[in-house]
């Protein structure tokens, strides 16, 4: 079975400032991808990075990055210079083959 | 190119009706995900087809059935509907080769 964690249901960060999601993740197979989803209140999720587990350098999109620590199993992600437009639910995924397997996600508020 | 699009937006049904929701990938991808996603809480996974063959099942009983047609567009049938079922409704498609998944804008569901 796999399984998910996202110890952090709501945070919040200011403008401009940096805020870090924590994700940790349980699985028994070796090959795996994570990701982290974007779901604005439009409710579109958007995919916002990824992470092969085969590779050790953590992903990096724009202001976005990973920090992806294998054999402690955790996967957070880092928001640098944080825009109002980033306000939105975060969700950490983890897939092995063809199912998804989603945390609870993360409720990010961001204050001008 | 255009994305994942889903059909209806919306839906409100009564309990122990049947419905049917539609959904398109995007151009180019074969497989078609599709995802329950109650208020408050990550996606759970349903099924996966891929060349219209189910390739994946969650944990979901046998009310919940899909389809893929040759134009990889696929329908998601749920029989004998339950309030429980109140959920919005995503669907995903993905390259055969890729473990990404672009998710449509969803589908909301209302069982009264």
């Amino acid at each position: 079975a796999q399984t998910v964690t996202q110890s952090q249901p709501e945070m919040s960060v200011q403008e401009a400032e940096t805020v870090t999601l924590s994700c940790t993740y349980d699985t028994s197979e070796s090959d795996y991808y994570l990701f982290w989803y974007k779901q604005p209140p439009s409710r579109q999720m958007i995919l916002v990075i990824r992470q092969e587990a085969y590779k050790q350098q953590n992903a990096t999109e724009n202001r976005f990055s990973v920090n992806f620590q294998k054999a402690a199993k955790s996967f957070s992600l880092k928001i640098s210079d944080s825009q109002l437009g980033d306000a939105a639910m975060y969700f950490c995924a983890l897939t092995t083959g063809y199912a998804l397997n989603f945390g609870k996600g993360t409720s990010l508020l961001v204050t001008p | 190119d255009a994305g994942v699009t889903q059909s209806p937006t919306h839906l409100i049904k009564t309990r122990g009706q049947h419905v049917t929701l539609r959904c398109s990938p995007i151009s180019g991808h074969k497989s078609v995900s599709w995802y329950q996603q109650v208020l408050g809480q990550g996606p759970q996974f349903i099924f996966q087809y891929y060349e219209k063959e189910e390739r994946g099942r969650g944990n979901f009983p046998d009310r919940f059935s899909a389809r893929q047609f040759p134009n990889y567009s696929s329908e998601l049938n749920v029989n004998a509907l339950l309030l429980g079922d109140s959920a919005l409704y995503l669907c995903a498609s993905s390259t055969p080769t890729g473990y990404e998944q672009y998710f449509g804008p969803g589908t909301r569901l209302t069982v009264t």
